[in-house]
């Protein structure tokens, strides 16, 4: 089946910093989504991505679509304290039975 | 437009028993996905439904079961609990088919079985 890999597993950085995360797949995936989960509670959609080589931001954060539509970027500028949390990358193909396949995560620490 | 809602939030049951979980979608859309979430495994695909039929099933034994009613709310549901069932259910509510894909999450039931 799918699979995604997601990385780094987890990032301590500084206040400030800029964070870069992606993800890969074996297989070519049509969407691409990004969402943050706060514990104990459930995923929030950030960004939405649709087409091959497209790149969109919301706020600090910008994500991008990768040309070969096995891949996808995830980069959030000047942290913040908010922005701790888990981050899942999500695909999906228009092939087959169509589900959202996710990532095992990115756990961002920012460090005092 | 009011979100995903789940009920209950918490759950404590003990082995053996059975467990149903309830999910409201987003208003307008029609297909609802359940996940289960645990510490080790991630993100679990468990079942999606849309009008009312069951479209796509994850690797989860026959113990679990889910069931959408014709105004798309769902329930799952889980008998004969074991001890590794321990986890956040999350269901996702979308449009369906011809939608975007983009799925919009529940706050989760955390169900704990002792």
């Amino acid at each position: 089946g799918q699979q995604l890999n997601q990385s780094p597993q987890s990032m301590f950085i500084q206040e400030g910093e800029d964070v870069s995360m992606n993800c890969t797949s074996s297989s070519i995936f049509n969407t691409w989504l990004w969402y943050k989960q706060d514990p104990g509670e459930g995923p929030v959609l950030l960004i939405a991505l649709y087409k091959a080589g497209e790149l969109t931001s919301n706020g600090r954060l910008t994500a991008q679509f990768g040309i070969t539509r096995k891949d996808s970027f995830l980069n959030i500028s000047a942290s913040i304290p908010s922005d701790v949390g888990i981050y899942f990358c999500a695909g999906r193909s228009n092939f087959g039975n169509e589900k959202l396949t996710f990532g095992t995560g990115t756990r961002l620490t920012i460090i005092p | 437009k009011a979100g995903v809602t789940q009920t209950p939030r918490y759950l404590i049951k003990t082995r053996g028993q059975q467990v149903t979980l309830s999910c409201s979608p987003i208003s307008g859309h029609r297909s609802v996905s359940w996940y289960q979430q645990t510490p080790g495994q991630g993100l679990q695909f468990l079942f999606e439904y849309f009008s009312e039929t069951q479209r796509n099933k994850g690797n989860f034994p026959g113990r679990f079961s889910g069931r959408q009613f014709s105004n798309s709310r769902s329930e799952m549901n889980v008998s004969t609990l074991e001890l590794g069932d321990s986890a956040l259910y999350l269901c996702a509510s979308s449009l369906g088919p011809g939608g975007r894909g983009e799925q919009f999450f529940g706050p989760g039931t955390r169900l704990t079985v002792l």
